[in-house]
Order: C-alpha cells, then structure tokens, then sequence
C-alpha cells in the first residue's frame, strides 16, 4: 500500500515548455487534490476532483489543467510553463463524505527557468 | 470569508521546552480542525484532528490541541519538545461539504536548539 505517490520529484522547465505532473493513489479514493506550496503562503488548491471524470478549478487554477480518466490518477498539466509556476507541488486524496482527511503525496519541485 | 491564522511565522524552543503554536480561524460554524506537519523536503502529515465532541484532541508525536469556540482558535501543544520535531506545522480548517476543500495557514516553522 503505496498511498499517495506523485512523478517526477523534480523537474527543470524552460519558459514556455509543457509538462504533466502524475499523481496516483492505491486508496480507492473518490476525492483528489492538486496544491502548490510557495515560501509563507501554505497551499493553495488549484484544481480537484471528486470523481472518475470530473474536476474543478480551486483556489489558483490559471495556467492549469487537469485530467482525471482513471480514479487512481489524477494529472496535472502546464502547456506553456512560466516562471510564476515554479512550486512545490502536491497531490491529495480523501474518502467519501465523512472521512474528512486528504493524505498528502510526497511532492514535486518544479523550476521554471 | 473563510480564513486560517497561524500569528508566528517563525518559533524557537530549546530542547525539553513546551510549545504552543497558535491557530485562529474564520468560518461561518464549526469547521473540521487539522494540524499537518511537513518535515524538511518532504510531504504532510497529519498531526491530529477535530470534527466535534471532546474539545481536547490528542495526536500523534506527543502533540494535542484545544478547540475553543468562544475564542475561534485551535491552538497546538507539546509538553516537551525533541530536536526531531523541527519542522514546519499548518492549521487547516475543512468543511462539511461535497468538495472537500481545505484552507491552510501560512504555516509556523519550529525551529530547536539543543
């Protein structure tokens, strides 16, 4: 039982390339979350889902998008990156209604140059 | 507008020493209550929660923490602190709804002195 794993770790981007962050859960969660984290801001939610075919914007969703065509994964897309994109990013995963905890994935550090 | 406050941006303690991180929040009624804790380069943990009944909550490590709801605050305590819980602690504030969403605070980095 892995829980939540994210690829890549790291990554180097020039302006203007794309990329997709991965993010799977073994949990058979319904919920999942994509957060960047930049220095004294917290997390902010980009983009969500909570079902197999559907997301949501979040909180800072611009330049963004998401897919989620399996309930085990959930991507995350930069088609033109920038550099207010580089982040730490993580991925989040929670139960059905009820079960209020997201368990985080372990990150992906994302440079922009 | 929903909110979370953590005031110290940054808290040094000596080894041994209690902690207390303050957390205050704006909701418009009771929220689900979390502490995550984040050591260096890696992802959160959960520390402890709150959704409601007793008011003192213990937690993993050591930790607990107290919902006040006269005073909106869900402050974190440890009565003695070891170097290894240098590390960067988030109040997080949820609510009962169909999307799950939670809003961090900026977060308090706990730093120890041996």
């Amino acid at each position: 039982n892995a829980g939540v794993t994210q690829t890549p770790k790291f990554r180097v981007l020039k302006t203007g390339q794309s990329m997709t962050l991965l993010c799977a859960q073994d949990m058979n969660h319904e919920y999942m979350y994509w957060y960047r984290q930049d220095p004294g801001m917290g997390l902010r939610l980009i983009h969500y889902s909570v079902g197999e075919g559907t997301t949501a914007k979040g909180e800072v969703p611009d330049g963004y998008n998401v897919s989620r065509l399996k309930k085990q994964n959930f991507l995350l897309g930069l088609e033109s990156a920038a550099p207010s994109q580089t982040s730490v990013y993580f991925c989040a995963s929670r139960g059905l209604a009820g079960t209020e905890t997201q368990y985080f994935g372990p990150g992906t550090r994302l440079l922009v140059l | 507008a929903q909110s979370v406050t953590q005031p110290d941006i940054h808290i040094t303690v000596s080894e041994g020493a209690s902690l207390e991180l303050r957390c205050n929040y704006s909701y418009g009624a009771t929220p689900y209550l979390f502490w995550y804790v984040q050591s260096p380069g890696q992802g959160l943990q959960l520390l402890l929660k709150y959704f409601s009944g007793d008011t003192l909550v213990q937690g993993i490590k050591g930790f607990e923490a107290e919902f006040k709801r006269s005073q909106s605050s869900f402050n974190l305590r440890k009565p003695s602190v070891h170097w290894s819980d240098a590390a960067e602690y988030f109040c997080v504030i949820g609510g009962s709804s169909n999307t799950g969403k939670l809003i961090f605070g900026q977060g308090t980095t706990l730093q120890v002195k041996p």
